[in-house]
């Protein structure tokens, strides 16, 4: 079985500045995929960035990048100029990438992320 | 747009009812599923489910069962409510990503917006 663990169940950080959500997690499986989904007080769950374990470059969306240490199991969510509508709960998910996964993702616990003006 | 949508936002039921959480989604997807969001814990998986009348428990499944008689349409049910089931709940799907099928097995989840369901 899978765990993921966010050890930091608040942030907070002035906008336009840059802040680090952590997440680790246990597995032992070669093959699977790692995301970052953000929920803003609307509820909708946001898909805000995926990794492939099998990739070693780390994805980047916009301002939104990851820091993946694949030896290590950690999995971290920068968020660069940070903007108001950051604001949000965000959760870290791992994914099996075969087998019958059928698309389950095990979440964390949840960052709850607040943006100060 | 794929669309998750579930019927209430909101639900308040007594000790003892039976309750019946249904979630209809729009994209032919195969996999539907139904999580608990509670604070500190995350989500958690209940039921999900990878075909017409097919199920199976996630890791929560004690005190739920669903039904899935239609590819469209996943109702998580509450047999006998109690005030722990007070929850929110989410309800997502996603393409098949089993070996042999066509879809990139990367999919992310799509999700509704919650029930937050009280039970008193």
């Amino acid at each position: 079985a899978q765990t993921v663990t966010q050890s930091q169940p608040e942030m907070s950080v002035q906008e336009a500045e840059t802040v680090t959500l952590s997440c680790t997690y246990d597995t032992s499986e070669s093959n699977y995929y790692l995301f970052w989904y953000k929920q803003p007080p609307s509820r909708q769950m946001i898909l805000v960035i995926r990794q492939e374990a099998y990739k070693q470059q780390n994805a980047t969306e916009n301002r939104f990048s990851v820091n993946f240490q694949k030896a290590a199991k950690s999995f971290s969510l920068k968020i660069s100029d940070s903007q108001l509508g950051d604001t949000a709960m965000y959760f870290c998910a791992f994914m099996k990438r075969a087998g019958t996964s059928y698309g389950k993702l095990t979440f964390g616990q949840g960052t709850i992320l607040t943006v100060h003006p | 747009d794929v669309k998750v949508t579930q019927s209430s936002r909101y639900l308040v039921k007594r000790t003892g009812e039976k309750v019946f959480l249904e979630c209809v989604q729009d994209m032919d997807h195969e996999n539907m599923f139904w999580y608990r969001q509670d604070p500190g814990l995350g989500l958690r998986l209940i039921y999900f489910s990878y075909d017409v009348k097919m199920k199976e428990k996630g890791d929560i499944p004690e005190g739920y069962s669903v039904s899935r008689e239609k590819k469209e349409r996943f109702s998580l049910i509450l047999e006998s409510a109690s005030t722990n089931q007070t929850s929110m709940y989410l309800c997502a799907s996603s393409l098949d990503n089993r070996p042999g099928t066509p879809y990139n097995h990367n999919s992310p989840l799509h999700f509704g917006n919650g029930t937050r369901l009280t039970v008193t």
